[in-house]
């Protein structure tokens, strides 16, 4: 089975801009769930989909959206960007919803805002 | 709210010697634990989760929920254990989502 794919792999944009991530997960997983990680706050959740349905949500401001098709693939917007939004931007995929099935992890997006 | 204490930012063992990582926890109601694992230059991966009860690679956790801990343990350690380990808590009162701790990273010397 592939992995799970995460484009672009790396970002570079500036402050006030937004921006899109795409996330494939593996086949057959329903729920994808992003994280976003940075060396001062580690491992963050951002919100988990399922079946197209946002089915949790964490600590972040409304300028973190997401979305996912029909096909289970997401996408993560981050409108007006912030320095502090520099991260590695982590999607994970799991048959299930929730955190009770193993969760597959992506390679990231580094995502650097200048 | 839930939150995942790893007092150890890095663990430096010679090979062949005990190891042990050190998580602790704060959640109301029973969590669910799990110990995931980033060698370099590789994903994020799952390396155990408390309600299989098995050991993975020689290690091994167990949930002590009067101390509120989840400690990975591997009686001798091999350099290839070298890698990023990140305790992380799940439940219902958590929205089933994955809450990580701060990481440990472990140094396995020859």
């Amino acid at each position: 089975k592939a992995g799970v794919t995460q484009t672009p792999r790396y970002l570079i944009k500036t402050r006030g801009q937004q921006v899109t991530l795409s996330c494939s997960p593996i086949s057959g997983h329903r729920s994808v769930s992003w994280y976003q990680q940075t060396p001062g706050q580690g491992l963050q959740f951002l919100f988990e989909y399922f079946s197209e349905t946002q089915r949790n949500k964490g600590n972040f401001p409304g300028r973190f959206s997401g979305r996912q098709f029909s096909n289970s693939r997401s996408e993560m917007n981050v409108s007006t960007l912030e320095l502090g939004d520099s991260a590695l931007y982590l999607c994970a995929s799991s048959w299930g919803q929730g955190a009770i099935d193993t969760q597959y992890f992506g390679p990231g997006t580094r995502l650097t805002v200048l | 709210a839930q939150r995942v204490t790893q007092p150890e930012k890095l663990l430096s063992v010679f090979k062949g010697a005990p190891v042990e990582l050190k998580c602790n926890y704060s959640y109301s109601g029973s969590p669910e634990l799990f110990w995931y694992v980033q060698y370099s230059r590789q994903r994020l991966q799952l390396l155990l989760r408390h309600i299989s009860r098995e050991s993975i690679k020689g290690f091994t956790a167990d949930l002590n929920k009067g101390e509120t801990s989840f400690h990975l343990k591997k009686p001798f350690a091999q350099e290839e254990d070298s890698a990023m380990y990140y305790c992380a808590l799940s439940g219902r009162a958590a929205g089933n989502k994955l809450t990580f701790g701060g990481g440990t990273r472990v140094l396995v010397k020859p």
